[in-house]
């Protein structure tokens, strides 16, 4: 166990709505990371919070967005999905600000787009 | 294009054997690290590697670094079923941001 927890597990949704997918990083973490895993791209580095604010974005579309709160929990949400956007969406934290340190992943949410 | 590339992509071996895994990245770091994934599930931490170190040791793993010719490679050795998963090597670029992650070598130990 990580200690990085990830809520919902599973997901089921349909092309063009919304939903949130939220993290709870590992007591004391402060940066927190969103990951997409999918068959044909890999695992794609999404953007990284680090106590509150967003320190790095990678290939994130317009269409997602994400949030760290005051109390250090994530929220990645994703709007107009597609077909496409069916994978794994992985959080992970770490302590410091520097991705290039050990990051502790979460179980994952599976998102299904029919 | 993807830092980290692995080779090979897949990798069947017999319980027992040695297994290595090779990853090539382009850009200068300050670190490599190695994670594990069981099968749809979370990355777990295996081992970090400085750019100012050729080798570094953890239980049955060894992680070389060659800064020279970008690469590292990992060895598992006397490999058990139970290391069945995909390795991945990751990489962020000297500033300490975005991670990169390579595409993962598929290993299958048979026992």
């Amino acid at each position: 166990d990580s200690g990085v927890t990830q809520t919902p597990k599973h997901l089921i949704t349909a092309t063009g709505q919304r939903v949130t997918l939220r993290c709870s990083p590992r007591s004391g973490d402060l940066s927190v990371y969103w990951y997409q895993q999918s068959l044909d791209q890999g695992l794609q580095f999404l953007i990284q919070y680090y106590n509150g604010e967003e320190r790095a974005k990678g290939n994130i579309l317009e269409r997602f967005s994400a949030q760290q709160f005051p109390d250090l929990h994530s929220e990645l949400n994703l709007s107009s999905l597609e077909l496409g956007d069916s994978a794994l969406y992985f959080c992970a934290s770490s302590a410091d600000l520097y991705s290039y340190n050990e990051q502790f992943f979460g179980p994952g949410t599976r998102l299904t787009v029919l | 294009s993807q830092q980290g590339e692995e080779d090979p992509q897949a990798l069947s071996i017999q319980e027992g054997e040695n297994a290595t895994m090779n990853c090539s990245y382009k850009t200068s770091i300050n670190n490599l690290q190695w994670y594990r994934q069981n099968s749809g599930r979370g990355l777990v931490h295996l081992i970090l590697i400085r750019s100012n170190e050729r080798e570094k040791h953890s239980g049955r793993l060894r992680v070389t670094l060659d800064t020279s010719k970008k690469s590292s490679s990992l060895l598992i050795t006397a490999s058990r079923a139970a290391d069945t998963a995909s390795y991945f090597c990751a990489t962020a670029n000297t500033g300490g941001f975005k991670t990169i992650f390579g595409a993962g070598t598929r290993l299958f130990v048979k026992a």
